[in-house]
């Protein structure tokens, strides 16, 4: 199966950790990733994991791997009101070649002062 | 500095109508793909392409199809446009050689909010 699923919404305070969580289904995803989607531009890719981690860390992003439970999960440290976005999880599958990724909802991240 | 491109950001069209949705890159990828957004759906993949001329089906196919002529231009095609497709369409593209986590990176364009009356 190919569900990845998110929780749609979270509201956060300024200055505090956000933390998005994120479940597949798929056990061969290689790839998993992390885009976020500004208001009214496409997605950017932020960071991404491979599937033999189970951290990575880049500046206030913190992804965490638990592949037992398929959960994925973006923690952003020091929210700012630029965070406020939707963040997309993604996956992509050893077995494909044909460079799909299957998307989450997304999670609409709302950050108040 | 990566450039994908949509056509139009805003379109209104009437519920009958073909419409065009175009989409150029300037990075050389094989890879295109077609989407579209929907709130509390997410990415929803319609078509996708890996090489000039070639296409391939996606989740959600029905009552679109594509066109791709040149490597960089991507087209998506709504044959008779029905008020079920009032969406958001984004356009993407990625590399194709593999052994990477960046040759599955895909790069968006902007979207198209496409409203049918």
């Amino acid at each position: 199966g190919e569900d990845v699923e998110q929780s749609l919404f979270l509201s956060v305070r300024e200055g505090d950790s956000s933390v998005i969580n994120c479940t597949y289904t798929d056990s061969s995803s290689t790839y998993l990733y992390w885009y976020k989607q500004e208001p009214g531009a496409g997605l950017q890719l932020l960071t991404y994991i491979f599937s033999n981690m189970d951290m990575k860390q880049d500046q206030r992003l913190t992804v965490l791997l638990n592949k037992k439970d398929k959960h994925l999960s973006l923690r952003i440290a020091d929210t700012q009101t630029g965070d406020s976005a939707i963040y997309f999880c993604a996956e992509s599958f050893a077995l494909s070649n044909d460079y799909k990724l299957s998307f989450g909802a997304g999670t609409t991240v709302t950050v108040r002062a | 500095d990566v450039k994908v491109t949509q056509s139009s950001r805003y379109l209104v069209k009437r519920t009958g109508e073909k419409v065009f949705l175009e989409c150029v890159q300037d990075m050389d990828h094989e890879n295109m793909f077609w989407y579209r957004q929907d709130p509390g759906l997410g990415l929803r993949l319609i078509y996708f392409s890996y090489d000039v001329k070639m296409k391939e089906k996606g989740d959600i196919p029905e009552g679109y199809s594509v066109s791709r002529e040149k490597k960089e231009r991507f087209s998506l095609i709504l044959e008779s446009a029905s008020t079920n497709q009032t969406s958001m369409y984004l356009c993407a593209s990625s590399l194709s050689p593999p052994g990477g986590a960046f040759s599955y990176e895909q790069y968006f364009g902007p979207g198209t909010r496409l409203t049918v009356t």
